[in-house]
């Protein structure tokens, strides 16, 4: 069964660190979310994309983070500097096309220190 | 106030008990409405899904939206202590392609 691809899954780093989140979608998907979910919360939209165009980033702070999805497959996701409030899961999810189902991956879980 | 309200519990049930998990909305443009589940420290799993009004049945799940209350439930029949998880309602319009979730219901099933 096809699945979302994450990578790495667990990143412990200092506050003022760069860090990076991997994201490799479901073969074929088109569109691509990043969600954070803060611990005890539900996930909250980062950015979307539509192959390799940004078509949402309004909730994302654009000051520290930054998304890109080159050739409109695999996508990276980066914090430079990281915050003490950046600590939670990064979660990537893909749709095929005009499908409503998001298929989420396992997560990268951040911790900033 | 949020979007989209869930009592984030925990729930305590023992075996084979029926569970219902519930979620208010607020937009009226929610046409989409979704549960997932959630392992800890894994991602979402997608386990129901319905579009507009009316009731979804699959397996020992039963999806039921009521746009005119404006409110959401998942029912789990027969619970399981494997059915122990976070469980997340979501939802979203038909403009936005991105889900608006629910804070979560963790739900424990006692052996």
């Amino acid at each position: 069964e096809a699945e979302v691809a994450q990578s790495p899954r667990y990143k412990i780093t200092e506050k003022s660190q760069a860090v990076a989140f991997w994201c490799d979608p479901i073969s074929g998907h088109a569109t691509l979310y990043w969600y954070r979910q803060i611990l005890g919360q539900g996930p909250e939209l980062l950015v979307q994309f539509q192959d390799e165009s940004v078509v949402d980033d309004s909730q994302l702070p654009k000051d520290r983070f930054s998304a890109e999805r080159l050739k409109g497959v695999d996508s990276t996701l980066k914090i430079q500097p990281a915050e003490l409030g950046d600590s939670a899961m990064y979660l990537c999810a893909s749709t095929l096309g005009s499908q409503e189902t998001q298929y989420f991956g396992p997560g990268t879980r951040l911790l900033v220190l | 106030q949020k979007e989209v309200e869930q009592d984030p519990g925990p729930l305590s049930v023992p075996e084979g008990a029926i569970v219902s998990l519930n979620c208010t909305y607020s937009n009226s443009a929610f046409q989409y409405f979704m549960w997932y589940r959630q392992y800890s420290r894994k991602g979402p799993e997608l386990l129901m899904y319905t579009y507009s009004s009316g009731n979804k049945e699959d397996g020992r799940f039963t999806a039921q939206v009521d746009k005119s209350s404006k409110y959401i439930s998942l029912f789990i029949r027969d619970s399981q202590p494997s059915d122990s998880a976070t469980y997340l309602c979501a939802m979203k319009d038909t403009g936005r392609r991105a889900l608006t979730f629910g804070s979560g219901t963790r739900l424990q099933v006692q052996p």
